[in-house]
């Protein structure tokens, strides 16, 4: 059982927009800053988002992030067949003094 | 161009001690603002933190694993470690270095090494 809480999957057509969500507490989102993380099978994470809505050079602004109380979203627009991947969600948790991970969303685009 | 890569023993022994090395080809991890993470993924499943060590040597751990765990770092080697002693078949995934550079505002990832644990 995952301390930060993601949808199993979502699924969405080409060009559409999609929301991935993640909720936490207090503890975690409510208090820290959350990052997105991009894992396509067999392959390492890569990070997309930091500090809740900020992008590493090189990933496109299709890609977006926002945090409201305990809760963030990761924002993908513009879909493509290319962005089917796992995505987790990541922050600090206060209370446990550790990283903790959502349990992962499968996106597909179909 | 920012490099890290994990090596070690992809096969251990239950009750034996896994240890791992992540050499990073790069910037010093010893200078800056630094995060020098341990990731591990078992096959099918999601990403669980290990622990981590900040520039300044602090260290903190994954509460389920505090006692077993001890993460390192080899200044002089642009090096981690990560131990972690009485392995159990619970201990099997792929195992991920991955270090936060304040100044690139980016994190990478080593490509991970999997480790057994099997006798």
């Amino acid at each position: 059982q995952s301390v930060l809480t993601q949808p199993p999957s979502v699924s969405a057509a080409p060009g559409q927009k999609v929301t991935i969500s993640c909720s936490g507490s207090n503890s975690n989102i409510g208090s820290n800053y959350v990052a997105w993380y991009q894992q396509f099978p067999a392959t390492a994470p890569k990070l997309l988002i930091y500090e809740n809505n900020k992008r590493p050079s090189g990933i496109p602004d299709r890609f977006s992030g926002s945090k409201s109380g305990t809760s963030a979203t990761l924002g993908i627009t513009g879909l493509q067949t290319g962005d089917e991947a796992d995505y987790y969600c990541g922050t600090w948790d206060s209370s446990l003094s550790a990283s903790v991970f959502g349990g992962g969303t499968d996106l597909t685009v179909l | 161009q920012v490099q890290l890569q994990e090596s070690g023993p992809g096969l251990v022994k239950p009750s034996q001690t896994l240890s791992l090395t992540c050499t990073v080809s790069g910037p010093s991890i010893s200078s800056g603002t630094r995060y020098c993470n341990w990731v591990r993924q078992p096959a099918g499943k999601g990403l669980e933190w290990i622990g981590h060590i900040q520039t300044s040597g602090n260290t903190n751990y994954n509460p389920s694993l505090r006692g077993r765990v001890t993460i390192s770092a080899d200044t002089s080697k642009n090096q981690l470690s990560l131990k972690l002693t009485s392995a159990t078949a619970a201990d099997t995934a792929m195992y991920y270095c991955a270090v936060w550079f304040g100044e690139l505002q980016n994190e990478f990832w080593g490509l991970g090494v999997l480790v057994t644990v099997s006798s």
